[in-house]
């Protein structure tokens, strides 16, 4: 069965610092990658996505993830955080046979200190 | 603009009540999922449909019922057996294309609170 690990429940970052934020896969194959985020008492939404190709995704909000097989992850990375960035993350996986099940992370709640 | 709708925001439940949260979509999508969220425990399939009158049941559906009379329409039922409702109930959709992943859009979220 496919699961999502992300190690650090909180993360406290200075506006301005950079930022990784873990995510660990357990699948098979090379599964599809997702990061999404969720601002408090929203929905989710869709931050940057891998499916195959070029490791290294670009997504929106200035956001970047790497897959790296050797080491089952997908971090999530950004160069300089805004205070407009404080939110919580996901980081989730789905089935590279198609479907749409997938299976989220516990999340990262993340604080931007000014 | 297109979207998805969850009404109401918050819900508040007694002790042996039945309630129905809606979902509502207008993107055309064939998919439609009902996920329940906590602190500390992510995001977790409730049910999910892929067609009209058609649906299957997700890791945590003991306690919840659902529907899928219309292809825009997928509401929740939270019902007496579920002892341990309090949660931020999300429901998404998402087109159905054979062989690769489709992108799921979630809508803005009920809370639901046990009085």
């Amino acid at each position: 069965a496919q699961s999502v690990t992300q190690p650090d429940i909180h993360i406290t970052v200075s506006e301005g610092a950079s930022l990784e934020l873990r995510c660990n896969y357990s699948y098979g194959a090379t599964p599809y990658l997702f990061w999404y985020v969720q601002s408090p008492g929203q929905g989710l939404q869709l931050l940057l996505k891998y499916f195959s190709g070029d490791t290294l995704v670009q997504g929106i909000k200035g956001f970047e993830a790497e897959f790296k097989r050797s080491q089952s992850s997908f971090n999530l990375r950004k160069p300089s955080v805004h205070w407009s960035d404080a939110a919580e993350y996901f980081c989730a996986v789905g089935p590279t046979g198609g479907g749409n099940k997938l299976t989220f992370g516990t999340g990262t709640q993340l604080k931007v200190e000014l | 603009d297109g979207g998805i709708t969850q009404s109401p925001k918050y819900l508040f439940r007694k002790e042996g009540q039945n309630v129905t949260l809606s979902c509502e979509q207008n993107l055309n999508h064939d998919d439609m999922y009902w996920c329940r969220q906590e602190p500390g425990l992510g995001l977790r399939l409730i049910y999910y449909s892929q067609i009209v009158n058609d649906f299957q049941k997700g890791d945590i559906a003991e306690g919840y019922s659902v529907s899928r009379e219309k292809k825009e329409s997928f509401p929740l039922t939270v019902t007496s057996a579920q002892k341990n409702p309090t949660a931020f109930y999300l429901c998404a959709s998402s087109i159905d294309k054979a062989g690769t992943y489709n992108e799921q859009f979630f809508g803005p979220g009920t809370r639901l609170t046990v009085l």
